[in-house]
């Protein structure tokens, strides 16, 4: 089965601190993406990576940026934390290739900023 | 401007009977169509992926039609039972690079006994 494993179910961080969300996916998927999911709105795409060191925005990129250095690993990070980036954050990854685009999302995480 | 529309509302239905969810979308091409459920606080797991030049897709209980023309699929969970209560929601591929997925807000469902 894929496993899609997200380092923290729950963090809480000040306004202003450097926030490192860590995903890992262990299928060698082409693939990763990162989302937020807030009541009302559903799930907005942050960012997303279909190769090694390739990343391209999502909707919402605004004080956000990502890192991919190894196949496995999405890292999201969140510059200068502020109170309206508090949410859930989902990590997902797919295989790749036209219509292998099923996503297997992590268990998320859930980001409070005080 | 793009939009994805599923059910505004939750839906409560009764055990047994058939469950009928909606996803419209507007000024997107998808070359497919999936759906998702979401068990609250938890990442949405896919139930199925349908293709533009399919009509119906079936499996087990679950069936989703997808209509190009009408720019619609339903989602439907035949026989349902309270198991089945959580969040639904669609996703569209528009077969670009990258497989991004573009997520309608969700339908909650609640099957009673």
């Amino acid at each position: 089965d894929v496993k899609v494993t997200q380092s923290s179910r729950y963090l809480v961080k000040r306004t202003g601190e450097k926030v490192f969300l860590e995903c890992v996916q262990d299928m060698d998927h082409e693939n990763m993406f990162w989302y937020r999911q807030d009541p009302g709105l559903g799930l907005r795409l942050i960012y997303f990576s279909y190769d090694v060191k390739m990343k391209e925005k999502g909707d919402i990129p605004e004080g956000y940026s990502v890192s991919r250095e190894k196949k496995e690993r999405f890292s999201l990070i969140l510059e200068s934390a502020s109170t309206n980036q508090t949410s859930m954050y989902l990590c997902a990854s797919s295989l790749g290739g036209r219509g292998n685009t099923e996503a297997f999302f992590g268990q998320g995480t859930r980001l409070t900023v005080v | 401007s793009q939009k994805i529309e599923q059910n505004s509302e939750a839906l409560n239905i009764q055990e047994g009977k058939t469950a009928t969810l909606t996803c419209n979308y507007t000024n997107y091409s998808p070359a497919y169509l999936q759906w998702y459920r979401q068990d609250p606080g938890r990442g949405p797991v896919f139930l199925l992926l349908i293709r533009e030049n399919e009509k119906e897709k079936r499996k087990e209980r679950l069936k989703v039609t997808f209509d190009t023309t009408l720019k619609q699929s339903l989602f439907h969970i035949t026989a349902s039972q309270p198991a089945d209560s959580a969040t639904y929601l669609c996703a569209l591929d528009e077969g670009n690079q990258g497989g991004k997925l573009i997520f309608g807000q969700g339908t909650e469902l609640s099957v009673k006994p």
